[in-house]
């Protein structure tokens, strides 16, 4: 049971255009999410997350934005760099693990930027 | 601020043969996790602890699995009996408890098991 599905694998996009990647999630109690960046031989690194009281987040060139109604949130990057090329996690913390702060994780997705 | 430590980086072992691995947490970080990640997946949620009490365990953990951390401090995750299924890579990650979950936690680098 996928509770935090990521449907794209891959995403290839040119340097300075944008990337969108999409998180979709079937847990309506979720009340946390967090996007994580894992490059090769790495451990995952937290980039930015969101409330699920709010509908967007911002912070430099990353943007999440969340619509609870389609269950789906989409980290935006503009512009992108060929040093965002990594795999993106989308991850999610249901209410009643707010105390420990436990992670349930999509499949990820690997952003390929090309110069 | 030193980061996660994780040791072995790397671990081959025969197939039901016993392994243990050691993750050392930022120095104030009272929390501690374990995941686990296999090909192609997101890390799986193993144990949590928060100082030297395990508070939850998944049930990913099966009895060949235990988790220590004496005194709050590092933790070691032994899996005895090593199966081919266990071969993954096996994430530790800390964080404080003054931290909201909207701050994430830090993860290390991983110590990737293959059973042969």
């Amino acid at each position: 049971d996928q509770q935090v599905k990521q449907n794209s694998p891959s995403l290839s996009v040119q340097e300075g255009r944008i990337s969108i990647l999409n998180c979709d999630y079937t847990n309506s109690m979720f009340d946390y999410f967090l996007w994580y960046k894992k490059y090769p031989a790495e451990g995952p690194t937290f980039l930015i997350s969101i409330s699920s009281i709010k509908d967007k987040n911002e912070d430099g060139r990353f943007t999440v934005f969340l619509n609870k109604s389609a269950k789906h949130l989409s980290l935006h990057i503009v512009p992108s760099q060929p040093g965002d090329s990594a795999v993106y996690f989308c991850a999610a913390i249901d209410r009643g693990s707010s105390n420990t702060g436990k992670l349930i994780f999509g499949q990820g997705t690997t952003l390929q930027v090309k110069p | 601020d030193t980061g996660v430590s994780q040791d072995p980086r790397h671990k081959i072992t025969k197939r039901g043969q016993n392994v243990t691995f050691r993750c050392d947490p930022i120095s104030e970080h009272n929390r501690l996790y374990w995941y686990r990640q296999t090909l192609g997946q997101g890390p799986e949620f193993l144990t949590y602890f928060q100082n030297e009490a395990q508070l939850e365990k998944s049930r990913l953990l099966s009895d060949r699995f235990s988790a220590e951390r004496p005194k709050g401090s590092f933790s070691t995750l032994e899996i005895q009996r090593t199966e081919q299924g266990d071969s993954a890579m096996y994430l530790c990650a800390s964080s404080s408890k003054s931290g909201t979950p909207l701050y994430g936690y830090t993860f290390g680098s991983g110590t990737r098991l293959t059973v042969v």
